[in-house]
């Protein structure tokens, strides 16, 4: 089955700088890769996704790369803002039938003001 | 926007005890999921629903475990005999097809 690698496991920046969290997968059949967002107690929160038929997405300040032959995607935030500390999942999907998500172990991104 | 609403936010039981989480999926959504998370690790696959059946389940959704869907709305997941280890956020998901996944809030589980 699918299995997600997620780096760093904690990851402190200055706010105004930019955070690289990288994920890869192993299973090339997977075409669907969300990132969420989840605050200390709360539910996870789809911040962006991107499909492997495109090879980066932006909104804002977030984007999102995808190298289907290395097999590895990363999320990028620029200009930081301590409101984006959380814990941040990637997740890799095969989109036929209803096949779950299998997420990565997660990133603690801290922005240090 | 409509949310995948969970009851109740905190649940505890004793170790042996049945219970039942709760899950309204969004109304309009077709594919359900039950997902768990230990503190402080990743989020774990339980068992996916379509069509009034399991699609997909993982390993940790052993004989314990169980899943319906009573009426139009509800979503719930039953575990028989509690074990400690069965302690961590329960999340339900849902979403139409060939879209993402929304979580609900979760339901945090205390075995003692």
């Amino acid at each position: 089955g699918e299995n997600v690698e997620q780096h760093p496991s904690t990851l402190s920046v200055q706010e105004g700088d930019s955070a690289v969290i990288k994920c890869t997968y192993s299973d090339s059949a997977s075409n669907y890769f969300p990132w969420y967002k989840q605050e200390l107690g709360k539910r996870p929160q789809l911040i962006i996704d991107i499909r492997s038929n495109v090879g980066e997405k932006k909104d804002q300040r977030i984007a999102v790369t995808l190298n289907k032959t290395a097999k590895h995607f990363s999320l990028h935030i620029t200009e930081t803002q301590p409101e984006d500390s959380a814990v941040y999942f990637c997740a890799a999907l095969t989109s036929v039938g209803n096949t779950p998500l299998v997420f990565g172990k997660g990133t603690r991104l801290s922005v240090i003001a | 926007e409509p949310e995948v609403t969970q009851t109740p936010s905190h649940q505890v039981t004793q170790m042996g005890q049945e219970v039942i989480l709760r899950c309204v999926p969004i109304s309009n959504h077709l594919y359900f999921y039950w997902y768990r998370q230990i503190l402080g690790q990743k989020v774990e696959f339980l068992v996916s629903f379509y069509n009034n059946e399991i699609s997909e389940k993982s390993e940790i959704f052993d004989d314990q475990f169980s899943v319906e869907r009573p009426d139009g709305s509800n979503f719930t997941l039953k575990i028989r005999s509690t074990k400690l280890e069965d302690s961590a956020m329960y999340f339900c998901a849902s979403r139409r097809a060939n879209q993402p996944q929304h979580f609900g809030d979760g339901t945090r589980l205390s075995i003692l």
